[in-house]
Order: C-alpha cells, then structure tokens, then sequence
C-alpha cells in the first residue's frame, strides 16, 4: 500500500519553463490537496479538489493550475515557472471533508526555479 | 485573517526532559484542530482534536484543546532522540470548504 506518491521528487527549472508535478493515491480518498512549504511559513494550501472532474483554489493559487481527471491522480501545474515558486510541494490526500478524516501526505517534491 | 501561531519556534532538549509545545489560532467557524509530526519528508498524523477539555494520548504524547482561549498544546514526556522532528499545528475551518490553515512549526531537536 503506497498511500501518496509524488513524482518527481527533484527537479530544477529556469524561469519561464513549465512543468506538472504528479501525485497518485491508491487509497480511493475523494478529497486531495497541493501545498507549499516554505522556511518560517508553513504549509500553504494552493488548490485542492473534493472529487474527480472538481477543483478549488485555496490560499495561494496564483501561478498555478491543477486538474483532476481521475479520482486517483492531481496534477500540479507551473505555466511559466518563476524563482518565487521555488519551495518543497506536498500532496495529500483525505477520505472526505468530513470531521475525523486526517489529511495523508506524500513525501514531497522539491523544486528550485533559477 | 485566519492565522495559526506556534511556540517556540525551536527547542532543544536533553534525553528524558519533558516538552511542551503550543498552538493558537484564529480561524473562522473552527472545525478542527491536528497535529503532525514531520521528519525528513511527509508530515504524519498525531492527533485531531475537535472537543474542548479531552485529552487525546499516545505513548509518552499527548494533547488537549481549549476552544475559549484558542490554543492546544502538544506535550512530549521522556523525550528520545526519535523525537526529533518539526511538529505541525493545523487547523481547519469551513470558511473556505475544507481550507486548512497550518502554524510554521516547532523544531525539535533532543539530545542524547
């Protein structure tokens, strides 16, 4: 039992390049979230989604877009990568919004905008 | 604003002393409150708390919430080495459904 994945673990970009981070769970959760983490700040929700085919901005959306075609997969997008977006990106995921029902984390990907 | 404040930022401690960390929020229409234990990667589950006054235990953790003066508190008892980690308040609110506001974390380190 995987539990969350991300791929890539690494990667670095140049400014102006794109990329999609991708997170997989195989625990059939509804609800899965994109966070930033951030020296002194914290986790940052960016958008999360309450099931497939539904996305939602959270606190820190611009700059990115997510997308959720099937109920396992949320992909994390960067159109034109800028050096602010460098952080470490978390995905989780939860059964549903209901109370009881933690968040599950992935083990995060690390990103570096030049 | 909702916001969530931890303290103390880091703590060091020796093998066997006894640690406790806080947490104090405002968010709005509070749901919930968690804590997390983060390592070297992903942020593993503690506690949720949703009650006033309950403690929740785990071996030497434990964790109470007090929903008047907004703000849990995390003790560790006989800390080991193991304990080390960044441990992280968060809590949920329905203003924005199923946001979840998280504190910037308490360092841990405890020394042999």
């Amino acid at each position: 039992n995987a539990g969350v994945t991300q791929t890539p673990k690494f990667r670095v970009l140049k400014t102006g390049q794109s990329m999609t981070l991708l997170c997989a769970q195989d625990m059939n959760h509804e609800y899965m979230y994109w966070y930033r983490q951030d020296p002194g700040m914290g986790l940052r929700l960016i958008h999360y989604s309450v099931g497939e085919g539904t996305t939602a901005k959270g606190e820190v959306p611009d700059g990115y877009n997510v997308s959720r075609l099937k109920k396992q997969n949320f992909l994390l997008g960067l159109e034109s990568a800028a050096p602010s977006q460098t952080s470490v990106y978390f995905c989780a995921s939860s059964q549903d919004g209901s109370i009881n029902q933690p968040q599950h984390f992935g083990d995060g990907t690390r990103l570096s905008i030049l | 604003e909702d916001k969530v404040v931890q303290s103390p930022l880091s703590l060091v401690v020796h093998e066997g002393d006894t640690v406790t960390l806080n947490c104090s929020y405002e968010v709005t229409n509070f749901r919930s409150l968690l804590w997390y234990k983060q390592e070297k990667k992903a942020p593993t589950f503690l506690f949720m708390l949703t009650s006033s006054g309950i403690e929740k235990k785990s071996g030497r953790l434990s964790s109470i919430l007090d929903k008047k003066e907004l703000f849990s508190i995390l003790n560790i008892t006989a800390t080991q080495t193991g304990d080390s980690a960044v441990y992280l308040c968060a809590v949920e609110g329905t203003y924005n459904n199923n946001d979840m506001r998280f504190g910037a974390g308490t360092r841990l380190t405890v020394k042999p």
